[in-house]
């Protein structure tokens, strides 16, 4: 069983900011990891798959990085509508990490 | 547009059965994955299976595996989870996603081979509440 851990569980940073998000899985997963985004009442939306590569629509303000165990969502400028909880999942059946809750501070 | 359609929200007993639905559209049913995730109130994304419409090809967490079914209707480009005995624990919400297949090659026998685990469309979910 792989685990994704993600830290830190909140984060608290200011409109402009930058934002580190790290999601560690306790075995190697390759690059097989992706990023998603869920604000209150809505349904998760899918930022990154592959670990780097940013889904369609993405702003390029989102960034992944990483490979193996240790992966970094990086967004470079947090605007208004980037707080929100961030996941991390990857490919066996167990999934997704505990997520990283973004909140202004 | 690429959409999937959720059926409404479901209050029931414990004991009782129930199926929801997923309806895709404006894509091929048949060539993606769905998958079912399940949020518990206040909680994160726990994912439970998946299933491919086009031979029906289905995988379980085994943390569901039992106690959910997961099945699809390629005629109607339709899929859906179903329990046969909810329990109060079962309240959540429940969301279908779907999962492109990505192709890459085998570098020592050159086959075709594909990875599929990322969810690139979503639907807005469907809550069930399980409650006497």
């Amino acid at each position: 069983e792989i685990v994704l851990t993600q830290s830190p569980a909140t984060l608290s940073l200011s409109p402009g900011e930058r934002a580190t998000l790290s999601c560690r899985a306790s075995q190697s997963v390759s690059s097989y990891l992706a990023w998603y985004q869920q604000k209150p009442g809505q349904a998760p939306r899918l930022l990154i798959y592959d670990a780097s590569n940013r889904a369609t629509g993405i702003p390029a303000r989102f960034s992944g990085s990483g490979s193996g165990t240790d992966f970094t969502l990086t967004i470079s400028s947090l605007e208004p509508e980037d707080f929100a909880v961030y996941y991390c999942q990857q490919r066996s059946t167990e999934g997704f990490g505990g997520g990283t809750k973004v909140e202004i501070k | 547009e690429v959409q999937l359609v959720q059926s409404g929200a479901e209050v029931k007993k414990p004991g009782e059965s129930l199926k929801i639905s997923c309806k895709g559209s404006g894509y091929s049913f048949t060539s993606y994955w769905i998958g079912w995730v399940r949020q518990m109130p206040g909680k994160g994304l726990e994912w439970m299976g998946i299933i491919y419409p086009g031979d029906s090809d289905t995988r379980y967490s085994p943390s569901f595996q039992g106690q959910v079914t997961i099945s699809a209707d390629k005629s109607i480009s339709t899929a859906y989870l179903q329990w046969s005995s909810l329990k109060a624990s079962d309240t959540a919400m429940y969301y279908c996603a779907r999962l492109p297949k990505n192709t890459y090659y085998d570098i020592l026998t050159g086959d075709q081979l594909y990875y599929y685990y990322y969810m690139d469309v979503w639907g807005k979910g469907t809550t069930v509440t399980v409650s006497s």
